[in-house]
C-alpha cells in the first residue's frame, strides 16, 4: 500500500522561481489538504480539497495554488517563491468528514528551502 | 478560530519511567476529536490515539493513554514504561470533522537510556 505519496523530498528554490509539489494517494480518500510545518508553530492548513473539483483555503494560503482535478492528486504551486515559505510541507488525506473516521494520512512530506 | 497550546516545548524520561504530555484546547463546541501524532526524525507524521469528545472513556492505545477533561479543556498524553523509540516530537490536534485540524506547537520528548 502506498498510501499518500509526496514528491520531492528534498528542493531548493531561488526567491521569484516557481514550482509544484506533486501528492498522490491510493486509498479512494475524498478530502485531501497540504499543511506547513514551521519551529514552533506546528502544522497549519493551506489549502484543502473536499473533491474533485472543489478546493478552498485554510489558514496560511496566500502564494500559493491547488487543484483537484482527479480524485487522487491534489499538487501545490508556489507562483513566484519567497523565502518567508522556507518549510517542511505535507500532503495529508482521510474520509470524508461526517462518516466517523477523521484520521489524517500524511505524506513523508518535502523540505523546501527558498533562498 | 480554535487554538491548541502545548505548553511543554521540551520534556525528558528515564527508560521504563512514564511521562505525562499536556495539551489543551479552546473551543465552543460540544462534538469534536482530539488526536495525539507522533513525528520521529523521520519526519513522517503517525497517529498514537485519538479520542471522540462525546465518549467520557479515556482512550488508550498499549503503553499511550489519555486524560480527557472536556471541561477543563484539556487532553494530556501520558507514556508508560517509556521506550528509546518513542523520543520524538509529539502534537496534540483538534477538529470538528470538517475540513479544518488544528495542531498545536509540539512537544520534543527525550529518553534517556
Amino acid at each position: 500500500n502506498a498510501g499518500v505519496t509526496q514528491t520531492p523530498k528534498f528542493q531548493v528554490l531561488k526567491t521569484g522561481q516557481s514550482m509544484t509539489l506533486q501528492c498522490a494517494q491510493d486509498m479512494n480518500h475524498e478530502y485531501m489538504s497540504w499543511y506547513r510545518q514551521d519551529p514552533g508553530m506546528g502544522l497549519r492548513l493551506i489549502h484543502y480539497s473536499v473533491g474533485a473539483g472543489i478546493t478552498d483555503q485554510g489558514e496560511v494560503p496566500n502564494g500559493y495554488n491547488v487543484s483537484r482535478s482527479t480524485t487522487e492528486d491534489f499538487p501545490l504551486r508556489l507562483l513566484s517563491a519567497a523565502p518567508s515559505q522556507t518549510s517542511v510541507y505535507f500532503c495529508a488525506s482521510s474520509y470524508s468528514p461526517g462518516q466517523g473516521n477523521e484520521k489524517l494520512f500524511f505524506g513523508s512530506g518535502t523540505q523546501l528551502s527558498v533562498l | 478560530a480554535q487554538t491548541v497550546t502545548q505548553s511543554q516545548p521540551e520534556m525528558s524520561v528515564q527508560e521504563a519511567e512514564t511521562v505525562t504530555l499536556s495539551c489543551t484546547y479552546d473551543t465552543s463546541e460540544s462534538d469534536y476529536y482530539l488526536f495525539w501524532y507522533k513525528q520521529p526524525p523521520s519526519r513522517q507524521m503517525i497517529l498514537v490515539i485519538r479520542q471522540e469528545a462525546y465518549k467520557q472513556q479515556n482512550a488508550t492505545e498499549n503503553r499511550f493513554s489519555v486524560n480527557f477533561q472536556k471541561a477543563a479543556k484539556s487532553f494530556s498524553l501520558k507514556i508508560s514504561d517509556s521506550q528509546l523509540g518513542d523520543a520524538a516530537m509529539y502534537f496534540c490536534a483538534y477538529t470538528e470533522g470538517n475540513n479544518d485540524m488544528r495542531f498545536g506547537a509540539g512537544t520534543r520528548l527525550t529518553v534517556k537510556p
